[in-house]
């Protein structure tokens, strides 16, 4: 079975604080992905990678950056934490098979971050 | 931009009553569409995907959704649902411009009374 695991569960900050939210998982998928789900909202895209060393912008990139430097693991960065980024934050990873954009995305377990 | 709406948030049924939800998606061209389910506690999960062919897919745990191109739909089925179907559902679609990047739509709450 894919393994996709994150860091935490829960996770509380402070507004100005940077944080780290990790990923990693074990079936050597070249891609991964960061989502955030909020109520009513559904999930929507932060940021995405197909390969170490490389990253792409999705919906909403603003006040996240990311970071692959090994290929299973994916690295989502607040670089100064506002309340605004409580949320729940799911990775997902995948293999390309077929046509892009066929691929099942397996997901984590989540991160819920509550920013004070 | 495409995008993904499902109009129903919230869904209350009985136990063996029958499931629909909607899915509508916006984009004219080729898409994949998906549908991901969440059991309260658990990962998101792929309840079944659709790329070509055959427009009625099955999936696991007895659902089934029927691709509908000139109603840009992709609504998901089960004609008889338990009370561990209660879980929340999204729907999602990739398109060709984008292939990589999943769009989902805001989800839909469906709880089973036993």
């Amino acid at each position: 079975d894919v393994k996709v695991t994150q860091s935490s569960r829960y996770l509380v900050k402070r507004t100005g604080e940077k944080v780290f939210l990790e990923c990693v998982q074990d079936m050597d998928h070249e891609n991964m992905f960061w989502y955030r789900q909020d109520p009513g909202l559904g999930l929507r895209l932060i940021y995405f990678s197909y390969d170490v060393k490389m990253k792409e912008k999705g919906d909403i990139p603003e006040g996240y950056s990311v970071s692959r430097e090994k290929k299973e693991r994916f690295s989502l960065i607040l670089e100064s934490a506002s309340t605004n980024q409580t949320s729940m934050y799911l990775c997902a990873s995948s293999s390309p098979s077929g046509l892009a954009g066929q691929e099942t995305q397996y997901f984590g377990p989540g991160t819920r971050l509550l920013v004070l | 931009a495409q995008s993904v709406s499902q109009h129903n948030h919230h869904v209350i049924l009985s136990e063996a009553a029958s499931l629909e939800l909607g899915c509508n998606y916006s984009y004219g061209g080729t898409v994949n569409l998906f549908w991901y389910v969440q059991y309260p506690g658990q990962h998101l999960q792929l309840l079944l995907k659709y790329f070509s062919g055959d427009p009625l897919v099955k999936g696991i745990k007895g659902f089934e959704a029927e691709f509908i191109k000139s109603k840009f739909s992709f609504n998901l089925r089960k004609p008889s649902v338990q009370w561990s179907d209660t879980a929340e559902y999204f729907c999602a679609v990739t398109v060709s411009s984008s292939a990589r990047q999943l769009t989902f739509g805001s989800g839909t709450q469906l709880t089973v009374l036993p």
